[in-house]
């Protein structure tokens, strides 16, 4: 299962709503988890099942969607939220997104 | 308090072995799959196996097939990646991450092993 990501990048302002798109080439349920990678860190699992913010993720995160088509969105953004965003799937083993990049503008 | 803590950065020549490790506390290691994922210099994220410690029972993605071992010692909580023949394209930071229960997502990360294979 390829899952592939848009936009690649994504330039907004703190206070802003952002949403990212990660599309699977076939359907994987919910089984889809969303992450976010801050540079020189490792990854940080934010959302499971398509839907289920992980424990401490704040409120302003929330993951929609099922079978192909499943979004991230962060409310308002605030300054440590830029960073970069993977999708990963495991209706199929695993494979994850190519990631997209929320840069501040 | 889960924790994955890895070994530290490796710097070898290609066509020299290399065995890394990934060591957790805090939870029940053994009842657990430990997945490694690898990133290339500037790139994403990639899934190369995973391994059950409770009974070494291993998962390996076709990509990785035959290039690395994955391997755990659940008497001391701690899972390995090796390889038997560095290759300048293994340069690349590997992660550890513990699954969690429904096996569907990773929920806890180690900090990553920086591996630098020159010739």
């Amino acid at each position: 299962i390829v899952l592939t990501q848009s936009p690649a990048t994504l330039s907004l302002s703190p206070g802003e709503r952002a949403t990212l798109s990660c599309r699977a080439s076939r359907s994987v349920s919910t089984s889809l988890a969303w992450y976010q990678q801050r540079p020189g860190q490792a990854p940080r699992l934010l959302i499971y099942d398509a839907s289920k913010r992980a424990t401490g993720i704040p409120a302003r995160f929330s993951g929609s969607g099922s079978g192909t088509d499943f979004t991230l969105t962060i409310s308002s953004l605030e300054p440590e939220d830029f960073a970069v965003y993977y999708c990963q799937q495991r209706s199929d083993w695993y494979t994850f997104g190519q990631g997209t990049k929320l840069e501040i503008k | 308090e889960v924790q994955l803590v890895q070994s530290g950065a490796e710097v070898k020549k290609t066509g020299e072995s290399l065995k890394i490790s990934c060591k957790g506390s805090g939870y029940r290691f053994a009842n657990y799959w430990i997945g490694w994922v690898r990133q290339m210099p500037g790139k994403g994220l990639e899934w190369m196996g995973i391994i059950y410690p409770g009974d070494s029972e291993t998962r390996n993605s076709p990509s990785f097939q035959g290039q690395v071992t994955i391997s755990a010692d659940k008497s001391i909580a701690t899972a390995y990646l090796q390889w038997s023949s560095l290759k300048a394209s293994d340069t690349a930071i590997y992660y550890c991450a513990r699954i969690d229960d429904d096996g569907s997502a990773f929920d806890f990360w180690g900090p990553g092993t920086k591996v630098t294979v020159s010739s």
